[in-house]
């Protein structure tokens, strides 16, 4: 199975409101890290997270390493919101690769 | 702060040809990626290295040749491309700190006819 799994697959907001993302993780976890790739494909860091919890914005993200999942959320969602979200995983162990989630589609309508 | 090019943005190839794209980075970062992207799909590691010299295989190595001439510099060729092959191979690179933080580049469209 996936060792990284994001939740929801596809997701749609109306302007102005709130959500969440969740990953959740089959592997021991170190490092999180949030992508959001917008829609010409470019993909932007969003957050690098050991456990805690970080804030930018209207973006707040959360790595619990004793549960294993981590969570991005977006208040006040905006139409530039919208792309794919991915978090990709570095697992204990010192290899040098990060394990990618497939990956939330959010649209942000008016 | 640094940056990450990928030459070219667009590449257009024939079945069976050979093809090289290319990533640069001036961050200094000592590991580099690339990965591959289909259409609505997520990332797949290809190859990565370690350091200048490196070269480590990921999930989707087949198919691919990689090199690291540089510190700098990470190039990636499909051996032989295939017909209607379309992707984006998405080039990053990390330093460790805490972890591997990546950046990544703009990426390379191919297109295969």
């Amino acid at each position: 199975g996936d060792q990284v799994k994001q939740s929801p697959s596809a997701l749609s907001l109306q302007e102005g409101t709130n959500s969440a993302l969740r990953c959740n993780f089959s592997i021991a976890t170190t490092t999180v890290q949030w992508f959001l790739q917008n829609p010409r494909g470019s993909l932007m860091n969003l957050f690098y997270l050991v456990p805690g919890t970080k804030e930018n914005g209207r973006l707040k993200s959360t790595f619990n390493s004793k549960e294993s999942y981590s969570t991005l959320h977006i208040r006040d969602a905006q139409l530039e919101d919208s792309g794919t979200y991915f978090c990709a995983a570095e697992t204990s162990g010192g290899n040098y690769k990060p394990t990618f989630g497939k990956g939330t589609s959010l649209v942000v309508h008016p | 702060g640094g940056i990450i090019t990928q030459t070219p943005k667009f590449l257009i190839g024939q079945e069976g040809q050979k093809l090289t794209l290319k990533c640069q980075q001036n961050f200094n970062h000592d590991t580099m990626y690339w990965y591959r992207q289909d259409s609505g799909k997520g990332l797949r590691l290809i190859y990565y290295s370690i350091t200048e010299n490196d070269l480590q295989k990921g999930d989707l190595s087949e198919g691919y040749d990689a090199s690291r001439e540089k510190k700098s510099s990470f190039s990636l060729t499909v051996t032989s491309a295939q017909k209607n092959e379309m992707a984006v191979f998405l080039c990053a690179s990390s330093i460790k700190g805490l972890g591997y933080e990546q950046y990544f580049g703009p990426g390379t469209r191919l297109t295969v006819l």
